[in-house]
Order: structure tokens, then C-alpha cells, then sequence
């Protein structure tokens, strides 16, 4: 089974909305944590935000907020008030496991793209 | 500045031809891994290392070979290239247990073998 699943290869929005990207992640460690990182086109992986298994609140940084949904074991992206440098690739990714032995692992990622 | 390098940002190489995509880190960070990344598979880990002298395999470890013999380095060596190992191809780092967010990738390495 996927440990990640992105559901959308790609997305077209129109600047100045609100976009939400799909997450679901599968794990049975108690102790886990969440990734958003964006990719665009020059290549290099910027962190966005990360949401800790034992949070009780939802992420916020900025502009973008995770939708942390821990039952249904969703961690949805959402963007709000889009422009167009948010055109880029998005991954979702999840650690678990201690520290000796964590692994890191991607989803296979949503292409956004901001239409003016 | 705290970086991640890796060296070079790209290569076309012919199969067959043994190469190392270096990576080097300046914060003093525990952990390293490398990963490839692949048009509709999403990032996959090929090796980490935990520390100075160890090293485990990820997802995808055939063809490939790691090595830390400095805390600051994290070599990836491909023996015999191959063109399945056309990709494109991302160290990153993070200091230790308690920083649980501080993951910081280089600018990745396009590997092209023909």
C-alpha cells in the first residue's frame, strides 16, 4: 500500500483563490510527522510546513495552512489567496520511525499551476 | 550561509563509466540521505546515514554505494551506471532527534547516462 497518495497529478486555479491539495498518508506509528514541500520549475525543495502527529492544532505558516484530519488520516495543503510564483510541483510527505532509524517518504506529488 | 552542496548540478555520463555526485553540509547535521526523483513516482530514498561511519539502505539501493567517513560528507557513487539511473537526484540533511522539521535539501544533481 502507498504510504503517501496524492490524488491529483495537476491542478489549474485561477490567481487570487484558494486551493486545497490532497493528502492521505498511511501509518501505524503513534509518533509521526507531516510535510508540505514545494518544487518549481528550477528544481530545489523548499519546505512549506509541517504538522506533528501529537498537534493539536492545525499548521499555519503565511499563506498556507495544513487541514490535519488524523482519523481520517488526511493532510491536506490549502493555499489561500493564490498568485501566480505558487505554480510549482507539491509534495506531501511523512517521517516515521525514531531517529535511528526514520524514514522519509514522498508522495508523488500535484502540479499546480496559477492561471492569471 | 547553511547549505546542503552537491556537485555537479548536471552530468550526462555513458553507461558503464563509474561517477560520484558529492554532498556536503556545513550545520554540522546527524542525519543525511539521498533520494532520486522520477516523473510520477514522487521522491524514493536510495541510502541515509545516521551518523559517521553508518549507513543503511533506503528504498532503492541497487546501483548504488554511500559512504561517511566525514560528519560533513555523504558521497554517492554509481559504479556502473546504467540509463535506468537517469534522474534526477536530491541530498538533504537534519541535525539530530530533537529538531523533528529541520530537513534541508541541495539543489540536486541531473543525472543523465546514455
Amino acid at each position: 500500500a502507498q504510504k503517501i497518495t496524492q490524488t491529483q497529478p495537476g491542478m489549474f486555479v485561477q490567481e487570487k483563490e484558494a486551493v486545497t491539495l490532497d493528502c492521505t498518508y498511511d501509518t501505524s506509528d503513534p509518533s509521526y510527522g507531516l510535510f508540505w514541500y514545494k518544487q518549481p520549475s528550477s528544481g530545489e525543495m523548499i519546505f512549506l510546513i509541517y504538522q506533528g502527529s501529537y498537534d493539536q492544532q492545525n499548521a499555519t505558516e503565511g499563506r498556507y495552512s495544513l487541514n490535519f484530519q488524523k482519523a481520517r488520516k488526511s493532510a491536506n495543503l490549502v493555499i489561500s489567496a493564490s498568485q501566480l510564483g505558487d505554480s510549482a510541483m507539491y509534495f506531501c510527505a511523512m517521517r516515521e520511525g525514531s531517529f535511528g532509524n526514520e524514514k522519509l517518504t514522498f508522495g508523488t506529488g500535484t502540479r499546480l499551476t496559477i492561471i492569471p | 550561509e547553511a547549505q546542503v552542496t552537491q556537485n555537479p548540478r548536471y552530468l550526462i555520463t555513458v553507461t558503464g563509466k563509474k561517477l560520484t555526485v558529492t554532498c556536503s553540509q556545513n550545520m554540522n547535521h546527524e542525519y543525511m540521505s539521498w533520494y532520486r526523483q522520477d516523473p510520477g513516482l514522487g521522491l524514493r530514498q536510495i541510502y541515509y546515514s545516521m551518523n559517521v561511519e553508518v549507513t543503511d539502505k533506503g528504498d532503492v539501493p541497487e546501483g548504488y554505494k554511500v559512504s561517511r567517513k566525514e560528519k560533513r560528507n555523504f558521497p554517492l557513487i554509481l559504479e556502473s551506471p546504467s540509463p535506468n539511473q537517469t534522474s534526477l537526484y536530491f541530498c538533504a540533511s537534519r541535525p539530530d532527534e530533537t529538531d523533528l522539521v529541520g530537513y534541508t535539501f541541495g539543489s540536486g544533481t541531473r543525472l543523465t547516462v546514455v
